[in-house]
């Protein structure tokens, strides 16, 4: 079935680097889109989120962007910690406010000193 | 302000029995997803209550049901465990009586069918 997905399954970079996270979604209907950062034994946590009615959006060194031509959604991490090391999701809302959100399998960032 | 909430934090259960997780939801959310995430993908949509119905469900078998109470609390309840339900078990909480799209995710609820 449809689904939303990444492109890479890990991504490692250098403390410091800027990181790009890509992902890919398959429904053009789907008008929100979220990233959710999830460390080792704990639930989702939200990062940033995204309208489809907007091609960007910044919030504390992060930034995700929207290309709804292609259907791809990026974050992109602006100098990245060691605490950034996670698997990151992105995830799709379909239908009306509040309701399911569609995941993809996740990125891990691997992040060096 | 405490955020989503979930009980036990592991479980675990033998084949055919029955289990019930428990979620309370972040202060001023009226809606509770369920979510079951297997080892290393990412989480699939099991349902959602509001107003203590089931107002939404994912592709999940009948073995799987809930609950919300008045106090926007709810339970998830799996019948005759598979050892395919072993899973972290997550709850997420919105407010949909603000139209509000973020649903905010508790630590989730290990469990292991033996």
């Amino acid at each position: 079935g449809e689904s939303v997905g990444l492109h890479l399954p890990t991504l490692s970079v250098q403390e410091g680097d800027n990181s790009i996270i890509n992902c890919a979604y398959s429904n053009s209907a789907s008008d929100y889109f979220i990233w959710y950062k999830q460390e080792s034994g704990k639930g989702p946590q939200f990062i940033i989120d995204i309208r489809s009615n907007m091609d960007k959006r910044q919030g504390q060194r992060v930034t995700v962007l929207l290309n709804k031509t292609v259907k791809h959604l990026s974050l992109q991490i602006a100098a990245t910690q060691p605490g950034d090391s996670a698997v990151y999701f992105c995830a799709e809302n379909r239908g009306q406010a509040g309701t399911a959100l569609i995941f993809g399998k996740g990125t891990t960032l691997s992040v060096s000193s | 302000d405490a955020g989503v909430t979930q009980s036990p934090t592991h479980l675990i259960k033998t084949r055919g029995q029955q289990v019930t997780l428990r979620c309370s939801p972040k202060s001023g959310h009226d809606t509770v997803s369920w979510y079951q995430q297997a080892l290393g993908q990412g989480p699939q949509f099991i349902f959602q209550y509001y107003e203590e119905e089931e107002r939404q469900r994912g592709n999940f078998p009948d073995r799987f049901s809930g609950h919300q109470f008045p106090n926007y609390s709810s339970e998830l309840n799996v019948n005759a465990l598979l050892l395919g339900d072993s899973a972290l078990y997550l709850c997420a909480s919105s407010a949909r009586d603000r139209a509000s799209y973020e649903q905010y995710f508790g630590p989730g609820t290990r469990l292991t069918v033996t």
